[in-house]
């Protein structure tokens, strides 16, 4: 079926580099995206989207890059620090569908 | 603003027993209502979709006599496992839409249910 995932499934890094998380989706359909972020024994916390009429979205210290032609998805984290270390997740969903549907998530791990 | 609450947030039940889940918006009516299920160092995968007053859609290979779902008002659904057993422990998410923003999806905490 139809499936979102991602490449790695663990990242680590050193507190002050920049991370880039990977997703890859397979379903053309897809309109929008989302990146959550997902503390241990908590539930997923919104971290920035972007719909497919875009291919480049800005939040603070995090940037969403949409390549549709290869169908994948990107978030860049600037500047990581400790309190970015958590559980990654991408998901999609078509606007005429609110269901979501989830990547695999990659584990960052930032080190001091 | 946009605030999802569970209750309770951890659960331990015998074998056998039944566990409500509560999934309330706070500040908000939503529309929809959804339930997650996530095993340890897995996804997150949906369960069902609840819209108040009606019943619940389930996902394929989701029992509906297992997990009972009612959505009574638009700030309110449950999740019951019914004669839970070992294998149903997992983490419990549910999301709801706020219908006032377009592909709004707010997350709960989630419930961490143990069944012995």
């Amino acid at each position: 079926g139809e499936s979102v995932g991602l490449h790695l499934p663990t990242l680590s890094v050193q507190e002050g580099d920049n991370s880039i998380i990977n997703c890859a989706y397979s379903n053309s359909a897809s309109d929008y995206f989302i990146w959550y972020k997902q503390e241990s024994g908590k539930g997923p916390q919104f971290i920035i989207d972007i719909r497919s009429n875009m291919d480049k979205r800005q939040g603070q210290r995090v940037t969403v890059l949409l390549n549709k032609t290869v169908k994948h998805l990107s978030l860049q984290i600037a500047a990581t620090q400790p309190g970015d270390s958590a559980v990654y997740f991408c998901a999609e969903n078509r606007s005429s569908n609110y269901k979501l549907t989830f990547g695999k998530g990659t584990l960052l791990t930032v080190n001091p | 603003g946009a605030v999802v609450s569970q209750h309770p947030s951890r659960v331990i039940c015998k074998s056998g027993t039944s566990v409500k889940i509560e999934c309330r918006s706070l500040d908000f009516q939503a529309t929809t209502m959804f339930w997650y299920r996530q095993f340890p160092k897995q996804s997150l995968m949906l369960m069902a979709t609840s819209n108040e007053g009606s019943k619940a859609t389930y996902e394929q290979g989701v029992e509906k006599d297992k997990f009972l779902i009612n959505h009574a008002s638009l700030t309110l659904s449950t999740l019951t496992v019914t004669s839970a057993h070992p294998e149903d422990s997992s983490f419990y998410i549910c999301s709801a839409r706020d219908g006032r923003v377009a592909q709004s999806q707010y997350f709960g905490p989630g419930t961490r249910l143990t069944v012995l």
